[in-house]
């Protein structure tokens, strides 16, 4: 089945490491992205990606870092400079934006980081 | 500069009633509105989408929305709720070529038997 995973479901940190999460989709999907979802705030993004090689910032993307070197896969590291990290991370894909911003977003289940 | 608001953190509806999530949103052109659910410790599964067209969308589960340009609205509707039902529900727009979408807050959804 085509879809989205990350990993690792949970993940503690620790005062001044960085931490990566890993997401890969089998989905042939073009863009990707990265959200945080802390309780009653929603989803906020914090770095999408539309092509290979190429990623931009959202709305709260301080703290964070991103690479797009292959189609599949979008890692997110969490930096010490994140000073807040605790929260629940989705990641997700689309087929496309531009022309096809009108196809939906396919999440994965989420990696939940806490801070030790 | 887009928003979405879900302007209820709950709802809270007996078994076999109606229910109505209510979404408003605010963007520069066409747009296109989207639900999705999410069920505890899972990503998000999307419910429907307006593009154009008719204003009445139906979706998955028996869910359906209704878009209303002049008052901005695109509410989630179901005609009887079932205790599975039960979810957080999370309205968004994109605006037409846009390379990302605006989530609203989420709207805790409790169906009672």
């Amino acid at each position: 089945d085509g879809g989205i995973t990350q990993s690792p479901k949970y993940l503690f940190r620790k005062e001044g490491q960085n931490v990566t999460l890993s997401c890969e989709q089998n989905l042939n999907h073009d863009a990707m992205y990265w959200y945080r979802q802390d309780p009653g705030q929603g989803l906020r993004l914090i770095y999408y990606s539309q092509i290979v090689n190429d990623f931009q910032k959202g709305d709260i993307a301080e703290g964070y870092s991103v690479s797009r070197e292959k189609k599949e896969s979008f890692p997110l590291t969490v930096t010490s400079a994140q000073k807040n990290p605790t929260a629940f991370y989705l990641c997700a894909s689309s087929i496309r934006t531009g022309v096809y911003s009108n196809q939906p977003q396919h999440f994965g289940d989420g990696t939940r980081l806490s801070i030790l | 500069a887009q928003s979405v608001a879900q302007p209820e953190d709950q709802v809270n509806v007996a078994e076999g009633n109606p229910l109505t999530v209510k979404c408003t949103y605010s963007v520069s052109g066409n747009p296109y509105l989207f639900w999705y659910v999410q069920y505890p410790n899972r990503g998000l599964q999307f419910l429907l989408k307006y593009i154009t067209g008719d204003n009445l969308v139906k979706g998955s589960y028996g869910f359906e929305a209704e878009f209303n340009k002049s008052q901005t609205s695109f509410h989630l509707k179901k005609p009887s709720a079932l205790v599975s039902d039960s979810a957080l529900y999370f309205c968004a727009v994109r605006p037409a070529n846009a390379g990302k979408s605006t989530f609203g807050d989420g709207t805790t959804l409790t169906v009672k038997p």
